[in-house]
């Protein structure tokens, strides 16, 4: 059972490229969620989904889009990347809205903006 | 708005004594309250939640928190911390804003150092 799986796991980019981090779940979560980790600043939300075909911003969403084609996967794109970007970002999801039910994370990816 | 505070961004505990990890919070209405720990290069697990009910609730790993609606707050605690307890600790309240729209607020973690 692998739950939630990220990738890639580590990724340096320079500045003004793109690159896209999948979100991959096999516990047919209907909601989906992509954050990012800064020091000092706990977990901030980016973007998130409900369900296959939707999606919807969080707190921090400039910078990023995303897509959920199929349920079961949640991609999250950096069309031209900044170094203020540099940051670990987590998938999550969850069988209910997050605030009422448990979520579940995936592993992580560091990604470095030079 | 809601919100929740750490006030401590580290704690120290020596192995075999009773843990206790901070967190306050804000909100409008009754309080769906959570904490998550997180191992080193790992993402976040789910350790307890409040909803509703008994104000001592029971998790993972050995771990209770006790809410206190007078006090605002939610402190996470062990009897008798290990040495793999060692991790970081978020405290998360639910924002609510509508069924499918309502989130998870976090806190900004309290790193938790249990020596041997």
């Amino acid at each position: 059972n692998a739950g939630v799986t990220q990738t890639p796991k580590f990724r340096v980019l320079k500045t003004g490229q793109s690159m896209t981090l999948l979100c991959a779940q096999d516990m047919n979560h209907e909601y989906m969620y992509w954050y990012r980790q800064d020091p000092g600043m706990g977990l901030r939300l980016i973007h998130y989904s409900v369900g296959e075909g939707t999606t919807a911003k969080g707190e921090v969403p400039d910078g990023y889009n995303v897509s959920r084609l199929k349920k079961q996967n949640f991609l999250l794109g950096l069309e031209s990347a900044a170094p203020s970007q540099t940051s670990v970002y987590f998938c999550a999801s969850s069988y209910r809205p997050q605030g009422a039910g448990e979520l579940f994370f995936g592993e992580g990816s560091r990604l470095t903006v030079l | 708005a809601q919100s929740v505070a750490q006030p401590e961004d580290q704690v120290n505990v020596a192995e075999g004594n009773p843990l206790t990890v901070k967190c306050t919070y804000s909100v409008s209405g009754n309080p769906y309250l959570f904490w998550y720990v997180q191992y080193p290069n790992r993402g976040l697990q789910f350790l307890l939640k409040y909803i509703t009910g008994d104000n001592l609730v029971k998790g993972s790993y050995g771990f209770e928190a006790e809410f206190n609606k007078s006090q605002t707050s939610f402190h996470l605690k062990k009897p008798s911390a290990l040495v793999s307890d060692s991790a970081l600790y978020f405290c998360a309240v639910r924002d609510i804003r509508g069924y499918n729209t309502d989130k998870l607020i976090f806190g900004t973690g309290t790193r938790l150092q249990v020596f041997p």
